[in-house]
């Protein structure tokens, strides 16, 4: 069965420094990795998916299959990018089911 | 709003009633998804559908568990004779076929007393 660690609950920042949220997962075959966001008061919705290999809101995330990781970056941090990150894992075959990680608040500070 | 819209968005009930909740997709979308979410944890899979056909459930969803797409428009979920663990968030999602789940609903908060 797939597996999604984020090893961080909470990571807390100051404006204008780099930020990376880490993700870590186990599983077998070629998966789709996911960033997901949750800003405050709004709902759950995709961030970037890492086949798309673009840069949403200045954020990056590569896919290291040696590491089975999956870390999320941005070089420097704003405000506004203040919530909750999930990394989400599916399974190879397009059914596009994502099994999510418990999530890494990230708190910008001004 | 085009979005995705569930109701109730919030549910009090004790334990041992029946419950169901509702989930309108974004219109194109023929894919919808049920999710669970407790405190501090990333949502759960429960199940999804394609159109109407309910093609995976996970072994998190019991007998007390069902959901619907009757015309592969909305859904609803049920849970039969609710218990304390059934508290959660319960959320919808919805997509195209052959691309992941995109948006979220605002999701129903159920607490059994």
């Amino acid at each position: 069965a797939q597996r999604v660690t984020q090893p961080e609950k909470l990571l807390s920042v100051f404006k204008g420094a780099p930020v990376e949220l880490k993700c870590n997962y186990s599983y077998s075959g070629s998966p789709e990795l996911f960033w997901y966001v949750q800003y405050s008061r709004q709902r759950l919705q995709l961030l970037l998916r890492h086949i798309s290999r673009e840069s949403i809101k200045g954020f990056t995330a590569d896919l290291n299959k040696g590491e089975t990781s999956f870390h999320l970056k941005k070089p420097f941090a704003q405000e506004e990018d203040s919530a909750m990150y999930y990394c989400a894992l599916s399974v190879s075959g397009g059914s596009y089911i994502p099994t999510f990680g418990r999530g890494t608040s990230l708190i910008v500070h001004p | 709003d085009t979005g995705v819209s569930q109701n109730p968005r919030h549910k009090i009930t004790k334990r041992g009633q029946n419950v169901t909740f509702r989930c309108d997709p974004i219109s194109e979308h023929n894919r919808l998804y049920w999710y669970r979410q407790t405190l501090g944890q990333g949502p759960e899979f429960l199940t999804y559908f394609q159109n109407e056909a309910q093609l995976e459930k996970s072994r998190l969803l019991s007998d007390r568990f069902s959901a619907e797409r009757p015309k592969g428009s909305f859904s609803t979920l049920e849970i039969q004779r609710t218990e304390q663990g059934d508290s959660a968030m319960y959320l919808c999602a919805s997509s195209l076929a052959g691309t992941p789940p995109g948006h979220f609903g605002p999701g129903t908060r159920l607490t059994v007393l």
